[in-house]
C-alpha cells in the first residue's frame, strides 16, 4: 500500500541553524501539506501546496518557513533560522484531489532545537 | 473559525467491551469530519470520514462513528475492543465553506484521546 515517507525521523539542530525536512508524498497525489505537533499540544496546520504554489498557510507559517517541490517527487519544508519554539513533530500529508477528502500522513520528523 | 473538542484525555476499557471516544466540533456550515489513529512512532492513520449521507459511517478495523448534527458530535465507537486498539485517537474537522478556490483544505484537530484497552 502506498504511503507517505519522511526523512529524517529525528533531527537535532542548534538555534539559528537552517533545517530542511523532507517528504515523499504518495505518487499520484496532487495536494501536499505540512502540520506540526508541539509536545503535548494539538496537531496544527502549517501550509498546503498545490500546482507548485502555496494555496493556504497558517499564521505559524511566517517568513522563516518555506516549502518546495524540487523534483516532482519530494516535498520539503525549510526553516531558515530555527528557534527553540520550533521544536516539534512535523508531519507531511498528501491527498489525491478535490474529491478525495482524506489526507494521508507520514510518520513525522521530530525536530529538536537546542 | 472551526474547532474540535475531545473532552477525555484518556479512555480505559476492558478487552471485549464496547468503546466510545468522544468528539464535538464547531464549524460555520456543514462539517467534514474525520478520525485518525496514531500508534507509537507512527504517523496519523486515517480511520473514517463523514462527508454527507448516512449519519453512521464505518471505517477500518471495525470502527464506526455517528454524526449527530443537533449535538455537533462525531463520537468514535467499536462494539468490542481489542488490546491492539490501544493508541492515540484524533478527531479532525474541515469546514467546506472555507474552500479557498485552489482546492486546499486544512484539517483542524482535537488534542487527542489516549485509548487503553486492558486485557
Amino acid at each position: 500500500e502506498p504511503e507517505v515517507t519522511q526523512t529524517p525521523s529525528h533531527q537535532v539542530t542548534q538555534m539559528g541553524q537552517e533545517v530542511i525536512l523532507r517528504c515523499v508524498p504518495i505518487s499520484n497525489h496532487l495536494y501536499f501539506y505540512w502540520y506540526r505537533q508541539i509536545l503535548g499540544q494539538k496537531v496544527e496546520f502549517l501550509v498546503s501546496f498545490y500546482n507548485n504554489e502555496i494555496s493556504e498557510k497558517s499564521e505559524i507559517f511566517d517568513d522563516q518557513f518555506s516549502v518546495e517541490r524540487p523534483d516532482g517527487s519530494n516535498f520539503t519544508l525549510k526553516i531558515r533560522s530555527t528557534k527553540l519554539e520550533d521544536s516539534a513533530m512535523y508531519f507531511c500529508a498528501s491527498s489525491a484531489g478535490l474529491r478525495s477528502y482524506e489526507q494521508y500522513f507520514g510518520p513525522g520528523t521530530r525536530l529538536t532545537v537546542t | 473559525a472551526q474547532s474540535v473538542a475531545q473532552p477525555e484525555d484518556q479512555v480505559n476499557v476492558a478487552e471485549g467491551n464496547p468503546l466510545t471516544v468522544k468528539c464535538t466540533y464547531s464549524v460555520s456550515g456543514n462539517p467534514y469530519l474525520f478520525w485518525y489513529v496514531q500508534y507509537p512512532n507512527r504517523g496519523l492513520q486515517f480511520l473514517l470520514k463523514y462527508i454527507t449521507g448516512d449519519n453512521l459511517v464505518k471505517g477500518s478495523y471495525g470502527f464506526e462513528a455517528e454524526f449527530n448534527k443537533s449535538q455537533t458530535s462525531f463520537h468514535l465507537k467499536k462494539p468490542s475492543a481489542l488490546v491492539s486498539d490501544s493508541a492515540l485517537y484524533f478527531c479532525a474537522v474541515r469546514d467546506p465553506d472555507a474552500y479557498s478556490g485552489a482546492g486546499s483544505y486544512q484539517l483542524t484537530f482535537g488534542k487527542g484521546t489516549k485509548l487503553s484497552v486492558i486485557p
